[in-house]
């Protein structure tokens, strides 16, 4: 059964450094997103992405962040400075369509990370 | 704005006890409301959704009714598994734009035979 991964599972990072998270969405999906959830707390949504540009972003996604669909098959979220409120499990998730009719959205295990 | 609300966790049961989580929400519109899990070491999972009022959800023993005048979504299994453990995260969906997840913060199951 296809599915979304995610790599890598446990990220840990100094702060004020770049981290780059990866996701390989499933193969006919066209859109994508990623959340995130600090612990305790709950999942949010950051930013959704569609035909190469991003659709919808959340006050969270500040121009610390930024994603890309390098290739035909990575989509990547890129923190550029991390701080230590940036520690969370980071989701990415891919569905076949977006708009009205609702259309499932696939979730990865997620990456983890620490930022010391 | 929209929000979901979920039972604080862990939820601890024996093996065939009947579970009921509760989900109550708040949006702008008429959302459609889900029901996703996470097993260990998986991601999330749709185990269930309704797009309208009345609708029941169900899915490998789960309910949930969509309530638009109490604005809930209960998760119920009449006998819960050991197999059932995990955590079980609520989240609606508004029915225009790009259909972003509004969740909760996840309530853990823990069933012991």
């Amino acid at each position: 059964e296809p599915e979304v991964t995610q790599t890598p599972s446990h990220q840990v990072t100094q702060m004020g450094q770049e981290v780059i998270l990866r996701c390989v969405p499933i193969s006919n999906h066209l859109y994508f997103y990623w959340y995130r959830q600090i612990l305790g707390q709950k999942v949010e949504f950051l930013v959704s992405f569609y035909n190469n540009e991003i659709s919808e972003k959340s006050e969270i996604f500040d121009d610390q962040f930024s994603v890309e669909r390098p290739d035909g098959s990575n989509f990547t979220l890129k923190i550029r400075s991390t701080k230590l409120e940036d520690s969370a499990m980071y989701f990415c998730a891919s569905s076949e369509t977006g708009t009205l009719e609702y259309n499932e959205q696939f979730f990865g295990p997620g990456t983890r990370l620490t930022v010391l | 704005g929209n929000s979901v609300t979920q039972m604080e966790g862990p939820v601890t049961l024996s093996e065939e006890a009947f579970l009921t989580i509760n989900c109550t929400y708040t949006a702008t519109g008429y959302p459609s409301l889900f029901w996703y899990v996470q097993y260990p070491g998986e991601g999330l999972q749709l185990l269930l959704k309704a797009t309208k009022a009345d609708d029941k959800g169900s899915n490998k023993g789960f309910e949930a009714t969509y309530r638009k005048e109490t604005t809930s979504f209960h998760l119920e299994k009449g006998s819960v598994q050991v197999s059932d453990s995990a955590v079980y995260f609520c989240a609606l969906s508004l029915n225009t734009g790009f259909q972003k997840l509004v969740f909760g913060t996840g309530t853990r199951l823990l069933v012991s035979p």
